[in-house]
């Protein structure tokens, strides 16, 4: 069965600190995507990561992505409170795309 | 462009009645999806189309859904009859083929079946 776990499922943080996000997966990856979610809304795009070594960044959010280890990680650099969401990571393996557990990201001043 | 649109924004229904959700995708764009986000089951691809043909419909829950995508600016997902476990929130997204294939989402379609 195939599975996309992201880790942790609740992140409390405070402001100004780092921390990384977890996307694993148990299968070959086409494509990984990255998305935040508000509450009540829908889903941003943030990263589509397409190859194995990809990193992005934008602002404080970097992306990157491991295809051996079937790994994608989320790295946020000095939190900031508008950072609070759900994030969820998003794999396209062939013709079929499953989308992570969510992991939602409380940012304390 | 005005992105995915999606109607209608909210729909609270009967069990057992008819519930048609419609989608018009981003202009060019040339994969359309439809997904559903409930509390128990997180997000979940149902069905998607490139070209207007059903690709990947796998995720389709059982023979009360249907989806057509009669032309590349219009698809429905049908439930009939609908359930009350039918209850989420259900978003259509488009990409196109070529560069980064990122999907954009529409705003969603919050179902509540009584």
């Amino acid at each position: 069965e195939l599975k996309v776990e992201q880790n942790p499922l609740f992140l409390s943080m405070q402001e100004e600190k780092n921390y990384t996000i977890y996307c694993n997966y148990s299968t070959t990856s086409d494509r990984l995507y990255w998305y935040r979610q508000d509450p009540g809304k829908s889903l941003e795009s943030l990263f589509v990561l397409l190859s194995n070594g990809a990193v992005k960044q934008e602002g404080r959010l970097m992306a990157s992505l491991d295809t051996k280890a079937r790994l994608s990680t989320l790295h946020i650099t000095a939190a900031v409170h508008d950072l609070s969401a759900t994030y969820f990571c998003l794999l396209n393996t062939g013709n079929q795309f499953y989308f992570g557990t969510g992991t939602s990201l409380t940012v304390i001043p | 462009d005005a992105g995915v649109i999606q109607s209608p924004r909210h729909e609270v229904t009967e069990m057992g009645q008819e519930v048609t959700l419609r989608c018009k995708p981003i202009s060019g764009h040339d994969y359309l999806f439809w997904y559903r986000q409930t509390m128990m089951r997180g997000l979940e691809l149902l069905i998607y189309f490139n070209n207007n043909v059903p690709i990947d419909d796998s995720g389709m829950p059982e023979d009360r859904f249907s989806a057509k995508m009669p032309n590349a600016s219009f698809s429905t997902l049908k439930i009939q009859p609908s359930e009350p476990r039918d209850s989420a929130v259900y978003f259509c997204a488009s990409s196109q083929q070529g560069g980064s294939y990122e999907q954009y989402f529409g705003p969603g379609t919050r179902l509540t079946v009584t």
